[in-house]
């Protein structure tokens, strides 16, 4: 079975400045896919950069980059520029690649982004 | 496209009332998913469905709950009878099953408050 572990509980930033958040995990697997999810206030899901495990170039979307290494089994999210709307808790998720689209999430960062 | 319905948004019952939650998918997607979310557990997978079969219930807590997808465009999570413990935000997400990268899409959530 696969785990997904977020070692920080919360975390803040100020606007404008640039937060990482981290996520490990644990698999035996050679071929999945990781996802950042941002859950803001709101409660919607939101899916905010994904990640295929056998690419080794990293995802990045607008101000949102990860930092995937494989070997070492993280998968840290990079948030620049921070914006007052970055608030939310993000989560990490694991799929295994063709196991029925089933995730795997972490406990969650709650980021509050401070102006 | 509407994205993924869910109803009611909230529900509020007591101990020992049935409960059901419904789901609406995104049009053409073929795998379901019911998600519940609390604070201590973190969102955890209930079940999920696949073109409309039920492929893994592994997640689903007790007898009490019981989840009915009668064709591609509805299901249900019932709960019956409630207890205060069941009390959280359920998801339903849905997702295209094809090769590759299969995002999954997320209602807005039901919460429920079992008194």
């Amino acid at each position: 079975a696969q785990t997904v572990t977020q070692s920080q509980p919360e975390m803040s930033v100020q606007e404008a400045e640039t937060v990482t958040l981290s996520c490990t995990y644990d698999t035996s697997e050679s071929n999945y896919y990781l996802f950042w999810y941002k859950q803001p206030p709101s409660r919607q899901m939101i899916l905010v950069i994904r990640q295929e495990a056998y690419k080794q170039q990293n995802a990045t979307e607008n101000r949102f980059s990860v930092n995937f290494q494989k070997a070492a089994k993280s998968f840290s999210l990079k948030i620049s520029d921070s914006q007052l709307g970055d608030t939310a808790m993000y989560f990490c998720a694991f799929m295994k690649f063709n196991a029925g689209n089933m995730l795997t999430f972490g406990g969650g960062t709650r980021l509050m982004v401070k102006p | 496209d509407a994205g993924v319905i869910q109803s009611p948004r909230h529900e509020v019952t007591e101990m020992g009332q049935e409960v059901t939650l419904r789901c609406k998918p995104i049009s053409g997607h073929n795998s379901l998913f019911w998600y519940r979310q609390t604070m201590m557990r973190g969102l955890e997978l209930l079940i999920y469905f696949n073109n409309n079969v039920p492929i893994d219930d592994s997640g689903m807590p007790e007898d009490r709950f019981s989840a009915k997808m009668p064709n591609a465009s509805f299901s249900t999570l019932k709960i019956q009878p409630s207890e205060p413990r069941d009390s959280a935000v359920y998801f339903c997400a849905s997702s295209l099953r094809l090769a590759g990268v299969n995002e999954q899409f997320f209602g807005p959530g039901t919460r429920l408050t079992v008194l």
